[in-house]
């Protein structure tokens, strides 16, 4: 089946600094994938809808000036945490569709982020 | 909005089944899903149903639909240690594409040998 990969799957950084996670659909092109976020025992949030080629989509109330989105080619995606704070830290999962699948969204395996 | 609820926990026996459910709100709701998250990782698709669907069965997982009440089940048959991880349910309905995808709280499930 389609592969999903995020790297890194594990970051610690200090206060302040940046942090990008990428994204990758190994063997199908996506021209849109999502970000969500996941605290602890609770159900996945979605922050934004990333699409290639042109501005990813935020859901209310999340940064966009925060969380960076860039979509630059058809199978990678990032995001970057800017000026991480500890309230950033979280699980970020990254997930896209395939073409012709119906129904189906293919995820990342997560980016545990632990901001010191 | 739409809003997607389970119950927390499920504890069950090794080789017994298991029953996850799950509520949703949206009448509109065209795509039912259930997914499946080990410690640590994403979510995997485990199986889906339409709208128009009362039951769908592959192997040993089961899901039920009761569009009138707006309820949708998961039985793992014979489950296996192996099961133990958080089961989501998610909904979609026809038209927005994937970003309307909303998730349920998930349903922690234990297997104790």
């Amino acid at each position: 089946g389609a592969v999903v990969s995020q790297h890194p799957s594990r970051v610690i950084c200090k206060s302040g600094t940046s942090v990008k996670i990428e994204c990758r659909s190994l063997d199908f092109q996506a021209t849109t994938m999502f970000w969500y976020r996941q605290f602890p025992k609770q159900s996945l949030m979605l922050m934004a809808t990333s699409n290639e080629g042109s501005k990813a989509t935020y859901e209310q109330g999340v940064e966009k000036d925060k969380f960076l989105i860039n979509h630059a080619s058809l199978t990678l995606s990032t995001l970057t945490v800017t000026s991480a704070h500890p309230e950033d830290s979280s699980f970020y999962i990254c997930s896209a569709p395939q073409r012709g699948v119906a129904g189906e969204l293919f995820f990342g395996e997560g980016s545990r982020l632990t901001v010191l | 909005g739409e809003d997607v609820e389970q119950s927390l926990f499920l504890s069950v026996r090794e080789g017994d089944s298991s029953v996850i459910n799950c509520t949703y709100t949206d009448s509109s709701s065209t795509y039912l899903y259930w997914y499946k998250q080990e410690p640590g990782a994403g979510l995997q698709l485990l199986t889906y149903i339409f709208s128009n669907m009362d039951m769908k069965q592959d192997q040993r997982l089961t899901v039920l639909l009761n569009k009138k009440d707006k309820h949708l089940s998961l039985r793992i048959a014979d489950t296996q240690t192996g099961d133990s991880a958080i089961y989501f349910c998610a909904e979609a309905p026809g038209s927005g594409g994937y970003q309307k995808v909303t998730f349920g709280t998930g349903t922690k499930l234990q297997v104790i040998p």
